[in-house]
């Protein structure tokens, strides 16, 4: 496989359900992402890593707990969410900002349609 | 911080048509933007960038964009439209050694036969 897969793309889940997103790049980047993406409203970025460091929280509720293990792997878990948390959350990889910097081009993957009852 | 925002949340043309979608962003230090397309059902996928140097970028798809300083703009254009050419275009801005990248609320083409 190639680029950047999300399993699974569609999930639903009740409130008291626990789950998890998967996220994996085949593209030998360093930094990985994870954003909402609701109808009618811009992406947010909700968490990002940078050489397996999380350097961003957008003040996303502590019912969202991302986990990145390498660098090639991202985990969005999940726990007693609310229906206005259903939403498209798409992951995203780039090379990573080093000490020299970058320009850095982000390359998503197809998402996961979530859906809280 | 970085924003930009997109002028029109639809815009509908028809098939052979001149394509123009715009995107003014806000920045206090030079700005890296980019034109993202997202097809139904699909991730976003990377249409043009701008970084340094030449204005006037082309992309995929027979997509390019012009940057222009003075009126804080990147505006997206295509010749000729295709139905093949129907989604939801996203622009966004991020910064020299930031991974925080912004995006615009989206603009839905629609394409008429």
């Amino acid at each position: 496989e190639t680029g950047v897969t999300q399993t699974p793309r569609h999930l639903v889940m009740g409130m008291t359900n626990k789950k998890s997103l998967k996220c994996e790049q085949h593209l030998g980047h360093n930094a990985m992402y994870w954003y909402k993406q609701s109808a009618k409203k811009p992406l947010e970025l909700m968490f990002v890593y940078n050489f397996k460091e999380q350097t961003e929280n957008n003040s996303v509720p502590s019912r969202f707990s991302p986990e990145c293990p390498n660098s090639s792997h991202l985990f969005l878990h999940l726990h007693t969410l609310q229906p206005e948390d259903s939403a498209l959350y798409l992951c995203a990889s780039s090379q990573g900002i080093s000490g020299g910097g970058s320009t850095d081009t982000q390359y998503f993957g197809p998402g996961t349609r979530l859906t809280v009852l | 911080a970085q924003s930009v925002t997109q002028l029109g949340s639809h815009v509908s043309v028809s098939e052979g048509a001149l394509v123009l979608l715009r995107c003014n962003y806000s920045s206090s230090v030079p700005p890296y933007l980019f034109w993202y397309v997202q097809y139904p059902n699909q991730g976003l996928q990377l249409l043009l960038k701008y970084t340094t140097g030449a204005t006037l970028v082309k992309g995929i798809n027979g997509f390019e964009a012009e940057f222009k300083k003075s009126e804080t703009s990147f505006h997206l254009t295509k010749p000729s439209a295709h139905m093949s050419d129907a989604a939801e275009y996203f622009c966004a801005v991020t910064l020299y050694n930031n991974n925080d990248m912004r995006f615009g609320a989206g603009t839905r083409l629609t394409v008429k036969p």
